[in-house]
């Protein structure tokens, strides 16, 4: 069956590191997206693609960088976590017309 | 502009009481979408609306597509503790398909037994 994954699911860092979460969908669907979850502001939108070699941010992209080299995989880096970045954080992936997302499990990540 | 409300943010039922979460926003939508995520885990896709006053049904639940596009309706009759969780309306963010979503806030359930 085809899915979504995340990984790592959980993560402590220490301010100042790079740090990077991986996603990997089989779904062969062009549409991949990472959010945000945080408590009082929902799902917000960092850095999405439409295909290979196409990424663009989001409202909240500020510290975050994703590459997108194959369908599969839309890695997110953030280049020097800070406290800020303290998280939950979504990948999910869709056909071009997003219809449906389809999320990964989340990976929580916390910045000490 | 592009942002979507959602309204209750949180509601506390008794079981088998009905529940409804609204979605507004000051812009015609090109469709909306609903997703369910129950505590501690992930957004899960329920549904697309896209034509004007559409209402479709999933068993207990009921969502409705406003007449003008600008709002919709998630009701969920005779609360179960299943129905536990947050539900989210999500909104493309151009005038037509660009397959980005923007996410309400989202309406938080608790269902007492």
């Amino acid at each position: 069956d085809a899915e979504i994954t995340q990984s790592p699911r959980h993560k402590i860092t220490e301010t100042g590191r790079q740090v990077t979460l991986a996603c990997h969908q089989t779904w062969n669907h062009n549409n991949m997206f990472w959010y945000r979850q945080d408590l009082g502001h929902g799902l917000r939108l960092i850095h999405y693609s439409y295909g290979v070699q196409d990424t663009n941010k989001g409202e909240v992209s500020d510290g975050y960088s994703v590459s997108r080299s194959n369908t599969e995989d839309l890695p997110l880096t953030l280049e020097s976590a800070a406290s800020s970045q303290t998280s939950v954080y979504f990948c999910a992936s869709s056909d071009s017309l997003g219809y449906g997302y389809t999320f990964g499990s989340g990976t929580r990540l916390t910045v000490v | 502009g592009q942002q979507v409300m959602q309204i209750p943010q949180y509601q506390h039922v008794q079981e088998g009481e009905d529940f409804t979460t609204y979605c507004n926003s000051s812009t015609t939508l090109s469709n909306i979408q609903w997703y369910k995520q129950r505590p501690g885990g992930h957004p899960v896709f329920l549904i697309q609306l896209v034509k004007s006053g559409e209402v479709k049904k999933q068993k207990r639940l009921t969502f409705q597509f406003g007449e003008a596009k600008k709002n919709s309706s998630l009701h969920i009759t005779a609360t179960q503790t299943t129905d536990v969780g947050t539900y989210f309306c999500a909104r493309d963010q151009g005038s037509s398909n660009t397959g980005k979503l923007i996410f309400g806030q989202g309406t938080t359930l608790q269902v007492k037994p």
